[in-house]
């Protein structure tokens, strides 16, 4: 009973270079999501696809874009790193995206940005 | 606009209560969550709490919403060193995709 699966668990960049960090639950789950966690931040939305197909814009997209593949996987790609982007990278799914419902949570990624 | 705060940090004595609070601002809110996150590791859901409720217990946990205030508290009865961990309010937005995240709350239990 996996529940979500993030890749990599830590990652060290330079500035510039670029990376995909991969997501994939194995509940069915219609909606996920990409948070990041700051100190002093909480957790801040970048982005979300509410189901197969749709993806939009969080809180804090810029920098950022993302791919919904399958119902399986959301991935998250930095095309140019910046030290700013330096952070705790979560992938989260849920059922249907409506309130009331449990997220289920990534273990997270560590990414620093040199 | 949308913010949910919570104070940075709580020390308290293994058996004793915690009460971790946080403040919200999007009164439209039909659910308040309280998740939990140990070392090393993501968020756990914990509990919610109906926007039309104002107290929820669930075993050494008791949530309590005051809605005009717009204030929100989780309190753990006999906390163990267990407890141990950040703890995050979080309220969603009437009905989308979004959640609100507050700052979190590190809990830390003195043996």
């Amino acid at each position: 009973n996996a529940g979500v699966t993030q890749t990599p668990k830590f990652q060290v960049l330079k500035t510039g270079q670029s990376m995909t960090l991969q997501c994939a639950q194995d509940m069915n789950h219609n909606s996920m999501y990409w948070y990041r966690q700051d100190p002093g931040m909480g957790l801040r939305l970048i982005y979300y696809s509410a189901s197969e197909g749709t993806t939009d814009k969080g809180e804090v997209p810029n920098g950022y874009n993302v791919s919904r593949l399958n119902k399986r996987e959301f991935s998250l790609r930095l095309e140019s790193a910046a030290p700013s982007q330096t952070s705790v990278y979560f992938c989260a799914s849920s059922d249907q995206g409506q309130g009331n419902e449990k997220l289920f949570f990534g273990s997270g990624t560590q990414l620093s940005v040199l | 606009g949308e913010d949910v705060e919570q104070s940075l940090f709580l020390s308290v004595r293994e058996g004793d209560s915690s009460v971790i609070n946080c403040t919200y601002t999007d009164s439209s809110s039909t659910y308040l969550y309280w998740y939990k996150q140990e070392p090393g590791a993501g968020l756990q859901l914990l509990t919610y709490i109906f926007s039309n409720m104002d107290m929820k217990q669930d075993q050494r946990l008791t949530v309590l919403l005051n809605k005009k205030d717009k204030h929100l508290s989780l309190r753990i009865a006999d906390t163990q060193t267990g407890d141990s961990a950040i703890y995050f309010c979080a309220e969603d937005t009437s009905g989308t995709y979004k959640y609100i995240f507050g700052t979190g709350t590190r809990l830390k239990v003195l043996a």
